[in-house]
Formats: C-alpha cells, structure tokens, sequence
C-alpha cells in the first residue's frame, strides 16, 4: 500500500522556536505539497515542489520555507513560529501532472503556545 | 468571488436516501475535478476524479461535470452512516502554474 508519512501526529511548539515538519512518501512521486487546513479555511497550499531541490511558493508562504534535497523526502520549516501558525498540516504527493489527484499523509496537528 | 465554491453545511439525509453535493469553479480553464471525503480528525482521501463532461459512476458514487455552467457534482446513492464526513471538492488548473484548488468542504451526515 503506497504510503505518505509524516514523522508527528501531534506537536506542541513555543513561540519563536523553530520547528520542522517532515514528510516521507515511497511511491517515487515527483511532486510533493504542504497543505495547511484551517475550520472555515479549507485547505491552503503553502509549498510545492516538481523535483529534487526544486521549490515553488503557493498561496501563503509567508513565515515558512521548505527543502527537498531527496524525492521521497519533503520538509516544512517554521522560521520563527507564531501562534497563528497553529493549524493541520498536511502533506501530499502525486505522480507526474498533478491531475491524478493528491495521496495524503495523516497530518499533524502543530499548536503553538 | 473564490475558486471554487461549495455549502459547508450540514447536509442532512436520511439513511438510504441520495446525498447531492454541489461545488463551482471560476476559472473556465480548469481541467481537472476531484472529490475527496475527510473524516472527522483524518485526512483526506481521493475517491473520485472526472475530466469529461457528463458522468461518472463509480460504485454508490456519481460525479457531474458541466463544464458551461462550471459547475461539478457528487452523487452518493443508499447514504449509510458510514458516509458521513466533509467532502471536498477539488479542482486542476492548467497552465503556468499548476496547482490544485480546494473548497471548504461540505458536511455530510447521514441519519440513521
């Protein structure tokens, strides 16, 4: 069964830490995603990425960065986290166009006190 | 006026009953339509996706695309309780920047 795994289900982190978030998939995917989910916010895309060491910003990236220094390999990094930065994160990969639709991870569920 | 559209809900049917989920997109260049249904504390799991006009069964499933009203649907026939999550409608745009857009999510619950 193909997988996407994110290393936290649950995370607690302090203002001004800085905090990263990792996502793992072994389907050989190239195209990989960080996804915030917020109530009455839906899902926001915060970072993509086509290949290897390559990195798009999407609809808010403002306070975040990412690196992907292997395929199967995706991360999310809070500079400075802020406490609205408390959310669902949630990772996803496709294969080629991403019109064949999203595998997700599980999520994790970061707060920030 | 936002990408894509859809009633947050709750929609309530009974059980057995048709669930009819609505969702419309701006942007007429969109290619690609996706229907994803997300318990409560999970993620969301792709369970339906539709490029053509017309319809597309899968299952207890049917996606409707129109693309000239830009207006996509799902169809759960004989709802059970176990149908009951958020599903969200998803949608591809092509061009330079790919990307996928989601709704909000509409709350489905299912009556015993």
């Amino acid at each position: 069964d193909v997988k996407v795994t994110q290393s936290s289900r649950y995370l607690v982190k302090r203002t001004g830490e800085k905090v990263f978030l990792e996502c793992v998939q072994d389907m050989d995917h190239e195209n990989m995603f960080w996804y915030r989910q917020d109530p009455g916010l839906g899902l926001r895309l915060i970072y993509f990425s086509y290949d290897v060491k390559m990195k798009e910003k999407g609809d808010i990236p403002e306070g975040y960065s990412v690196s992907r220094e292997k395929k199967e390999r995706f991360s999310l990094i809070l500079e400075s986290a802020s406490t609205n930065q408390t959310s669902m994160y949630l990772c996803a990969s496709t294969t080629g166009p991403t019109n064949y639709g999203y595998t997700f991870g599980s999520g994790t569920r970061l707060t920030v006190v | 006026q936002k990408e894509v559209e859809q009633n947050s809900g709750p929609l309530s049917v009974p059980e057995g009953a048709i669930a009819s989920l609505n969702c419309t997109y701006s942007d007429r260049g969109s290619q690609s339509f996706f229907w994803y249904r997300q318990y409560s504390g999970k993620s969301p799991e792709l369970i339906m996706f539709i490029y053509s006009n017309g319809d597309k069964e899968d299952g207890r499933f049917t996606a409707q695309l129109n693309k000239a009203s830009q207006y996509v649907s799902l169809l759960i026939r004989d709802s059970q309780p176990s149908d009951s999550a958020t599903y969200l409608c998803a949608v591809f745009l092509s061009g330079g920047y790919q990307k996928v857009t989601f709704g909000i999510g509409t709350k489905l619950q299912v009556i015993p």
